[in-house]
């Protein structure tokens, strides 16, 4: 049983469009983390959020976290080439122990 | 952000030899650190927890007497996978988490491991 569910696992957009990636759950997290990982790299640390209804951004990037704290949201505005990657959210399940979803495989063409 | 390193970044090894990865927090003392497991086009999943000057501990289904993992010092971890089989090919990824900084996590670059 997979704890965290994350949709959509693909997604192909054109250069210029807006983008969101849900990440959802039955279980309440301490705190929720999202990732982008390259090919052949580790998972690179994007935002931490750790309050329930807590909107953060970087960028063209802004993450939620759901205020029962189950779910979270990254939204991507004017999508660009360089967006693309491997897109994940981990969550805390307490003693530190990340709990990954299944990621999502973002490509945008120019 | 902090700086997680791993060693080897790739090997290729016989069945039935042993690998030993290196994980190192090169700015800061990590008393924890993780290490997980990527399969290809797949997320990573946590294989054990690594406790500085204690045993790991490791999760369900992780065999702990073919992954052992040491947590010598603050800033070094090592996973050694012995007597590797071709089943056993995969990413390994560690992290290391911040002291003070409770919900943040680091990741090493991984680890590819190919056993022929």
């Amino acid at each position: 049983t997979q704890l965290l569910e994350q949709s959509p696992q693909f997604l192909s957009i054109q250069e210029g469009e807006n983008l969101t990636v849900y990440c959802n759950s039955s279980s309440v997290f301490s705190s929720l983390q999202w990732y982008r990982q390259e090919p052949g790299e580790g998972p690179v640390l994007l935002v931490t959020v750790v309050t329930g209804g807590e909107v953060k951004k970087l960028k063209r990037l802004t993450f939620q976290f759901g205020d029962a704290r189950k779910d979270s949201s990254l939204h991507i505005t004017a999508a660009q080439p360089g967006d693309t990657g491997l897109y994940l959210c981990a969550g805390d399940q307490g003693a530190q122990k990340l709990v990954f979803g299944q990621g999502t495989r973002l490509t945008i063409n120019p | 952000g902090a700086v997680v390193s791993q060693h080897p970044s790739r090997v290729i090894c016989k069945s039935g030899t042993s690998v030993k990865i290196e994980c190192r927090s090169l700015d800061f003392q990590a008393t924890t650190m993780f290490w997980y497991r990527q399969f290809p086009k797949q997320s990573l999943m946590l294989m054990a927890t690594s406790n500085e000057g204690s045993k790991a501990t490791y999760e369900q289904g992780v065999e702990k007497d073919k992954f052992l993992i040491n947590h010598a010092s603050l800033t070094l971890s090592t996973l050694t996978v012995t007597s590797a089989h071709p089943e056993d090919s995969s990413f390994y990824i560690c992290s290391a988490r911040v002291p003070g900084v409770r919900e943040t996590q680091y990741f090493g670059p991984g680890t590819r491991l190919l056993v022929l």
